[in-house]
C-alpha cells in the first residue's frame, strides 16, 4: 500500500527558531493534510492543501503541496513552548471523504 | 469543524473480554472512520463505518475482531473483541463532512489490556 516518509523523526530546537519538516511518497496524492497531536489528545487539523504548488499559511504555520504531488512540507516560524507535540502529515487519494495515509510523525521538543 | 466525542475516554480491561467504544458527532457527517494508534506509533486505519451497511475493513483487520456499527449519520461504535495485551492502543474515530476533504478526529479512547 501507499507509504509516506516523514522526516525528521524528532527535533529538539531552541525557542524562537524556525522549524521545517516534510513528507514524501512514491504515490501521487490529491490532498495533503497536516495534523498536530498533543499528549492525551486526538490529532488536530492544522492545514489542508488541495492543489499542486499550493502554499497555505495558518498563523506561524506554512505548508506547501509539492509540484509533483508526491511531497509536502510544513514550516513553523518562531517556535514557542506550546508547539511541542507530534506532527503528522497525511495524504489522501481520490475524491471527497477518502481514507488517509499517515506519516510516522515528527516529535517536536522546544527548549525554552 | 464538527464536535466529536468518544466514550469511554480510557479503560483498563481484562484479557479475553470485549469493549465497545462510542463515537458521537454533533452534526450529520458523510464519512466516519476508526483508527488505531499503538504506543509511540502513527495512526492506522481499521475500517470505514458505513451507515446502514457493513463496515469496510482494511487489510489486517477483520469484522469478528473489530465489529463496527453505524446506525445513523452522527453515531458509530467500535467493539474490540476477545482482547489481548496487543490490543492496548488509542482508538480514534474521525469524520468527514459532505463535499469535504478535511478529516477531523475525536479525542480518542485509551485502552489498556492486562
Amino acid at each position: 500500500g501507499q507509504q509516506l516518509n516523514q522526516s525528521p523523526q524528532s527535533m529538539f530546537i531552541q525557542e524562537g527558531e524556525d522549524v521545517s519538516m516534510n513528507c514524501t511518497s512514491s504515490s501521487i496524492f490529491n490532498t495533503w493534510l497536516w495534523y498536530k497531536q498533543d499528549p492525551g489528545e486526538g490529532p488536530v487539523l492544522l492545514i489542508a492543501l488541495y492543489k499542486a504548488g499550493e502554499l497555505t499559511s495558518n498563523g506561524r504555520l506554512t505548508a506547501q503541496f509539492g509540484i509533483t504531488r508526491k511531497d509536502s512540507f510544513l514550516n513553523i516560524s518562531a517556535s514557542i513552548p506550546s508547539d511541542v507535540g507530534i506532527y503528522f502529515c497525511a495524504g489522501q487519494l481520490g475524491e471527497y471523504g477518502n481514507k488517509l495515509v499517515f506519516g510516522a510523525g515528527t516529535i517536536l521538543r522546544v527548549k525554552s | 469543524s464538527a464536535v466529536i466525542s468518544q466514550k469511554p475516554s480510557r479503560d483498563i480491561c481484562q484479557r479475553g473480554t470485549s469493549l465497545t467504544i462510542q463515537c458521537q458527532v454533533d452534526s450529520q457527517v458523510t464519512m466516519m472512520f476508526w483508527y488505531r494508534q499503538q504506543p509511540g506509533q502513527s495512526l492506522t486505519l481499521i475500517a470505514t463505518a458505513n451507515q446502514g451497511s457493513e463496515a469496510t475493513y482494511e487489510s489486517g483487520f477483520v469484522i469478528d475482531k473489530f465489529p463496527i456499527s453505524r446506525p445513523n449519520l452522527t453515531f458509530s461504535t467500535l467493539t474490540v473483541s476477545n482482547m489481548s495485551p496487543e490490543d492496548s492502543s488509542i482508538y480514534l474515530c474521525s469524520v468527514v463532512g459532505a463535499f469535504s476533504y478535511e478529516q477531523y478526529f475525536g479525542p480518542g479512547t485509551r485502552l489498556t489490556v492486562t
